[in-house]
């Protein structure tokens, strides 16, 4: 299986902020990497497909980078409705994997 | 626009099998446009695929679950199911199901909104 690693597992930011989290994959996966974010109680919805398209309907705030094994999610104006946890996902092969997670959380 | 519904027992007892259904609304399970899949996740934790299924009936399993999963669909109902066998508390989870595109990059959308199974006597 291709292992999926998050840094960081947790942050803590202020609106405004511009916010990175990273995703490196045991081995290269192209670009076949998705990015979820997931609220409390609810299930995880899609943000970016395929390392670095964005999803309809979710804000240009959102924009993901990279190819190979390491790859980046910015947020590059933290919203009140951003505070949420993001996992990716490697579509490259089966199983299909995920990250561990990174919580983002109000300074 | 696809939307995805669980539905099942939110309580096995240990060593039973968990029996969960997938309804299909806004397109048609028949379509050779998607897989359909199911994911797990324990609770305060990080997500698991469970497997998937083409309308055909191929099924695509993860190799730590396969012994024990039994994915299927019903045309007729524009359904389709899991079957999880000889439940332990590990498998205390919310199960969601999920839609993705048949071709690459295969991204899980839409999903339906899980449903927590718990496994206790």
């Amino acid at each position: 299986d291709i292992q999926m690693t998050q840094s960081p597992s947790s942050l803590s930011a202020s609106v405004g902020d511009r916010v990175t989290i990273t995703c490196r994959a045991s081995q290269s996966i192209s670009s076949y990497l998705n990015w979820y974010q997931q609220k409390p109680g609810k299930a995880p919805n899609l943000l970016i497909y395929a390392a670095s398209s964005l999803q309809s309907g979710v804000p240009s705030r959102f924009s993901g980078s990279g190819s190979g094994t390491d790859f980046t999610l910015t947020i590059s104006s933290l919203q009140p409705e951003d505070f949420a946890t993001y996992y990716c996902q490697q579509s490259h092969s089966i199983p299909p994997t995920f990250g561990q997670g990174t919580k983002v959380e109000i300074k | 626009q696809l939307q995805l519904q669980e539905s099942g027992p939110g309580l096995v007892k240990p060593s039973e099998t968990l029996s969960l259904t997938c309804t299909v609304s806004g397109g048609s399970i028949s379509s050779s446009s998607y897989y359909w899949g199911w994911i797990r996740q324990p609770p305060g934790k990080g997500l698991e695929w469970i497997g998937s299924i083409y309308y055909s009936g191929t099924t695509y399993y993860n190799p730590s679950l396969e012994s024990r999963v039994t994915i299927s669909v019903d045309t007729s109902k524009n359904q389709f199911s899991l079957k999880l066998s000889s439940v332990a508390a590990a498998d205390t989870a919310i199960y969601y199901c999920a839609s993705s595109i048949a071709v690459a990059p295969r991204y899980f959308d839409p999903w339906g909104q899980g449903t927590l199974v718990t496994v206790s006597s």
